[in-house]
């Protein structure tokens, strides 16, 4: 089974600031399989990109994901007040089924 | 746009069966080339895959859960649903009804709250 592990922990930031999010796999993760997502306190994840970096629908610019093999990046070139929140990288394993990373927590410096 | 809508008991005694419905609507769970899974989230803590169902009644389950859980579908209602067995206290968590393709989840109910306690 495939374990994603992301970093760091938590991020303190500033409104303005680039953020960088890592996901490291465990193995060779397909980049197709490979997507991001935000969760805000009391809501449900949203997807934010796919296919390691494809937008989701209606995700603005700022967010984009990048990386192949063992590791991924989700960059969000300016934050803005409404992105802190907790995000998660997740994978498609060939033998079915989803796993998550951790998450990361993005909170405002 | 699709919905989806979980439903069921907020509380279960420990050993007895979880059970949770979820309703779709903007979309039919007959659809080919969509999962719908059951995802769960511990307090504070992250995201767990369950299981899903694919292609009218294929399912797929989470190795760590697979001795307890089923999912089904009720195409006339336009509704699947998970049901949990010999639940503990472990089982305490929001639980997510959601729609996605084999590669990601492109789409959340609002979750609900289950806790295991007597």
């Amino acid at each position: 089974e495939i374990v994603l592990t992301q970093s760091p922990g938590t991020l303190s930031l500033s409104p303005g600031d680039r953020a960088t999010l890592s996901c490291r796999a465990s193995q060779t993760v397909l980049s197709s399989y490979l997507a991001w997502y935000q969760q805000k306190p009391g809501q449900a994840p949203r997807l934010l990109i796919h296919a390691a970096s494809s937008r989701a629908a209606g995700i603005p610019d700022r967010f984009s994901g990048s990386g192949s093999g063992t590791d991924f990046t989700l960059t969000i070139s300016r934050l803005e007040p409404e992105d802190f929140a907790v995000y998660y990288c997740q994978q498609y394993g060939t033998s079915g089924g989803y796993t998550f990373g951790q998450g990361t927590k993005l909170e405002i410096k | 746009q699709v919905r989806l809508q979980e439903s069921g008991p907020g509380l279960v005694k420990p050993s007895q069966t979880l059970s949770l419905t979820c309703t779709v609507s903007g979309g039919s769970i007959s659809s080919r080339g969509y999962y719908w899974s059951w995802i769960r989230q511990h307090p504070e803590k992250g995201l767990e895959w369950i299981g899903y169902t694919y292609n009218s009644g294929s399912t797929s389950y989470s190795p760590s859960l697979k001795s307890r859980v089923s999912i089904s579908e009720d195409t006339s209602k336009n509704q699947f649903s998970l049901k949990l067995s010999s639940v503990t206290a472990a089982d305490t968590a929001v639980y997510y009804c959601a729609r996605g393709f084999r590669s990601n989840i492109e789409s959340w109910g609002q979750g609900t709250q289950v806790s295991v306690s007597s």
